[in-house]
């Protein structure tokens, strides 16, 4: 069975500071995706990445990267000098592709961030 | 990315009554997802609705409770019957783009029962 391990509960950092959010996976398949969200304190959720497993370069997005590791079965998040308006919960998620394709997602619990000023 | 909007935005329901749940996308989709969020915690999914066919619900939720409708290709629509103060969440549906494979959700509907 597939599951997502975010040990991480919360995680606070004075602004500016380069902050790393940890998610570990588990799953038989060996074609998976791997996701992240961010959810602000308006609720909504904002998709950030989406990584196959075949591919194993990390990703780069302006202040935003992604550590992906098979071996370790780890798909971490880095945030590199942390703003306050970064603070929000943070979800890992696990998909395989089943019937007709859908990717049914499984989520971690979750990492709330906090970016003090 | 699609555009979700879903309506109610939130509600306050008495225990005993349903609420129907509207999700509307901007595109043509064909999977879309509810979701459930209990308070503090984590995701997890309902029921996968595609259209022209019966939705597939996950363990734990069952259709008399939960009845999905998916008319369409850009809508979809989740009753929460019998409601109880347990059913208090955030219900968020979502969808797949197919080429890019990213799922996107809508800005959810937070229920509260009484």
């Amino acid at each position: 069975a597939q599951k997502v391990t975010q040990a991480q509960t919360e995680i606070s950092v004075v602004e500016k500071e380069d902050v790393t959010l940890d998610c570990v996976y588990e799953t038989r398949d060996t074609t998976y995706y791997l996701f992240w969200y961010k959810q602000p304190p308006s609720g909504e959720l904002v998709f950030l990445i989406r990584r196959n497993s075949f591919d194993e370069q990390n990703e780069i997005s302006g202040r935003y990267s992604w550590n992906f590791q098979k071996s370790t079965s780890s798909f971490n998040f880095t945030i590199t000098a942390s703003q306050v308006v970064d603070s929000a919960v943070y979800f890992c998620a696990l998909s395989e592709a089943e019937l007709e394709g859908a990717q049914k997602l499984v989520f971690g619990q979750g990492t709330r961030l906090t970016i003090n000023p | 990315s699609a555009v979700i909007s879903q309506k109610p935005s939130r509600d306050i329901c008495q225990r005993g009554t349903s609420l129907t749940i509207q999700c509307q996308v901007d595109s043509q989709v064909t999977m879309m997802f509810w979701y459930r969020q209990q308070p503090g915690q984590s995701l997890t999914l309902i029921a996968t609705a595609n259209q022209g066919s019966e939705a597939t619900y996950e363990s734990g939720f069952v259709i008399d409770k939960f009845p999905i409708s998916r008319p369409n290709l850009t809508f979809s629509t989740l009753t929460v019957s019998n409601m109880s103060p347990e059913d208090s969440s955030i219900y968020l549906c979502s969808v797949e783009e197919t080429e890019k494979g990213e799922q996107y959700f809508g800005p959810g509907t937070r229920l509260t029962v009484t």
